[in-house]
């Protein structure tokens, strides 16, 4: 079965910039039937989208994180990245990254997550 | 943005008791774009119900899936050990997507 797995840093500094990446375990990235997202939780807290994108070059990044989210995807490594600019302790959560399937209309397949940090 | 309120919080329930999990919209949502997730401590989510009502592959037939418009909900007919868990709405419209607070199922 498809797998995704998340990678980068475990601690950044505030007001630094996060980069995370994704890699799927097949070529399915440059499926049309797919879109790539990023989601996160904070410790003992919900789950809040950050952002989707899909081979077309098409991304949706939540209001919220608008103007600090940049994603991007590289189909010849078969990953999909994160760059999340001035980073805070408000920022500190679990993150994961996931895959929505347009048949299911949901978000089928998620990696395991990785705990980023923000602290001096 | 539509806003999911789920309710209750917390849901304290016995083993072979029903489960009944609530998510209500700020605003109309497709029943199309209406899933459930399960989440045990220390694990990623796990798509249960997609399009409101359809159980994902493998997701077992105690749990069911109903609702529209902006009131949806969530049964477990009768809780087996593994089944406590948190539970989340999430729902898709204009671009956006958003996650309910959840609702915590534990063990009475």
């Amino acid at each position: 079965q498809l797998q995704l797995q998340e990678s980068g840093p475990g601690l950044v500094l505030p007001s630094e910039t996060l980069s995370l990446t994704c890699t799927v375990s097949d070529d399915s990235i440059t499926s049309d039937n797919y879109y790539w997202a990023w989601i996160r939780q904070p410790p003992g807290k919900g789950l809040e989208w950050i952002g989707s994108l899909n081979y077309g070059g098409a991304t949706y990044y939540n209001p919220s994180l608008n103007s600090r989210v940049i994603m991007s995807l590289d189909a010849s490594k078969n990953q999909f990245s994160l760059r999340l600019t001035s980073m805070t302790a408000a920022d500190t959560a679990v993150h994961y990254c996931a895959r929505y399937r347009w048949n299911d209309d949901a978000f089928d397949i998620w990696g395991r997550g990785t705990m980023v940090t923000v602290s001096s | 943005e539509i806003v999911l309120t789920q309710s209750p919080g917390t849901l304290s329930l016995s083993p072979g008791e029903r489960a009944t999990l609530s998510c209500r919209a700020s605003q109309s949502v497709s029943s199309s774009y209406l899933a459930w997730y399960q989440q045990k401590a220390g694990q990623a989510p796990r798509l249960l119900i997609y399009g409101a009502s359809s159980r994902a592959t493998g997701v077992p037939d105690r749990f069911s899936g109903s609702g529209s418009g902006t009131d949806f909900t969530l049964t477990i007919t009768r809780l087996e050990p593994e089944d406590f868990a948190v539970y989340y709405c999430q729902q898709y419209g204009n671009f956006i997507f958003t996650f309910g607070p959840g609702t915590k199922v534990d063990i009475k």
